[in-house]
């Protein structure tokens, strides 16, 4: 079954230091990878995407994620967190063939502190 | 930036009642999407729809059903609301396979 995996419910940063948000992936085919982040109350923005090409994909508000296919990775990461980072994440994968559905991972929740 | 609405933001409903929930877009997008979430919890795609006249059921079941019409309307009907359907509805729309999907701010329905 096509799956996608954020093993941590919550990742908690200092503000000012490198952060990063795991994700696995699981997908048939040369997967389509997504983040997404979601303010409280708020519906999902876009963030990154890799669909081919180089391997350090960068995105809005100074994130990165860098798509690993030995690991079956793509991991979200930022140089410096602010505390206005803190959201939920969800990391997201496209299927194999012509549907294009997303499945999504559970969600991260990072708290920045100050 | 991506035109995507949903109404309402917030509804609390008596159980046994009828709701639909609207999501429209003006982007043109020919795939639109609901999602179910729980607070805090991972998104469950519950309908789908490649185009009008098209709608097809997600990977979770649900109780409600979808039309699509028109290409830019993609409403979500619950023809008798019960507490187990207190959530919240994302609705989303995409250009194409797999492009990245935009979302509306989602509806948080209560049934009480």
């Amino acid at each position: 079954a096509q799956s996608v995996a954020q093993p941590e419910d919550q990742v908690n940063v200092a503000e000012g230091n490198p952060l990063t948000v795991k994700c696995t992936y699981s997908v048939s085919g040369n997967p389509y990878l997504f983040w997404y982040v979601q303010y409280p109350n708020r519906g999902l923005q876009f963030l990154l995407k890799y669909i081919t090409g180089d391997n350090l994909v960068k995105g809005s508000y100074g994130f990165e994620a860098e798509f690993n296919k030995s690991q079956t990775s793509f991991h979200l990461k930022k140089p410096s967190a602010l505390v206005s980072d803190s959201a939920l994440y969800f990391c997201a994968a496209g299927r194999g063939g012509s549907q294009g559905n997303l499945i999504f991972g559970k969600g991260t929740k990072l708290s920045v502190k100050p | 930036e991506a035109d995507i609405y949903q109404t309402p933001r917030y509804l609390v409903i008596g159980t046994g009642k009828k709701i639909t929930l609207e999501c429209s877009q003006t982007m043109g997008h020919d795939k639109m999407y609901w999602y179910q979430q729980d607070p805090g919890m991972e998104l469950h795609l519950i309908h789908y729809s490649y185009g009008v006249n098209s709608t097809e059921k997600g990977d979770l079941s649900s109780e409600s059903t979808v039309s699509r019409i028109r290409t830019e309307h993609f409403p979500l009907t619950l023809e008798s609301a019960r507490p187990s359907h207190t959530s919240q509805y994302l609705c989303a729309s995409s250009e194409g396979a797999p492009r990245s999907a935009f979302f509306g701010q989602g509806t948080r329905l209560t049934v009480v």
